[in-house]
């Protein structure tokens, strides 16, 4: 089984709300991974969680907070966004950070108003 | 850093034709190289890879080649059928002396396939 699921698949928020994107794995990776997708462009790496560490900050936005409670689970915390932050937003894992294998969720579909 | 780039952008073939999609990376050191399929509305599935110890690599209509030397990989597919149309996409990664990427994948701009009935 190479399923990441993410909730919810839809989001619409307002450039004051506080929401959250979650993302769920349970394949015994160690390595998890947020993307950033907009129409039409291939995916952008945001930040890669190793052991539960955050290995990789991509210079985001801090509006885009990260968090990994555990190993199996990754939230996406979304604070004062902008339209242009309507994207795809992709979670991803890995066995390893070390070049292993990378799944992709389904993603979350995210609409800034 | 490294830098992949795919071509054709779009690319339209009969049922039961080849398509064949090309990438080029610029990072000698990239040593992993995923192809990903995203039918419209979802999430990148990895249909195959190829590490740069091998040359080829098959699986059943898919096959991959790399040219380490040329730097650059394609994917090939045979035999394609309708629900072969989407967008793909390539990607390159390398893993550092230590083994840690942090899988920082560079994808292509990808190629719309159709595939006509």
């Amino acid at each position: 089984d190479t399923e990441v699921t993410q909730t919810p698949k839809h989001l619409v928020m307002g450039m004051t709300n506080k929401k959250s994107l979650k993302c769920e794995q349970h394949m015994g990776h160690r390595a998890m991974y947020w993307y950033k997708q907009k129409a039409k462009k291939p995916p952008e790496l945001m930040f890669v969680y190793s052991y539960e560490k955050l290995s990789i900050n991509e210079s985001v936005p801090s509006r885009f907070s990260p968090e990994c409670p555990n190993s199996s689970l990754l939230n996406l915390h979304l604070h004062a966004l902008q339209p242009e932050d309507s994207a795809l937003y992709l979670c991803a894992s890995s066995l390893r950070s070390s070049g292993n294998t990378i799944y992709f969720g389904e993603g979350s579909w995210l609409t800034v108003v | 850093g490294e830098n992949v780039e795919q071509h054709p952008s779009t690319l339209s073939v009969q049922e039961g034709d080849s398509a064949v999609i090309k990438c080029t990376y610029s990072d000698s050191a990239s040593n992993y190289f995923p192809w990903y399929k995203q039918e419209l509305g979802k999430g990148p599935q990895l249909i195959i890879d190829i590490r740069s110890n091998v040359g080829e690599k098959k699986d059943q209509r898919i096959a991959v080649t790399l040219n380490k030397t040329a730097k650059h990989f394609s994917l090939h597919i045979t035999e394609t059928q309708p629900e072969d149309s989407a967008v793909y996409f390539c990607a390159a990664s390398h893993s550092n002396a230590g083994g840690t990427s942090y899988g920082k994948l560079t994808f292509g701009q990808g190629t719309i396939l159709t595939v006509h009935p």
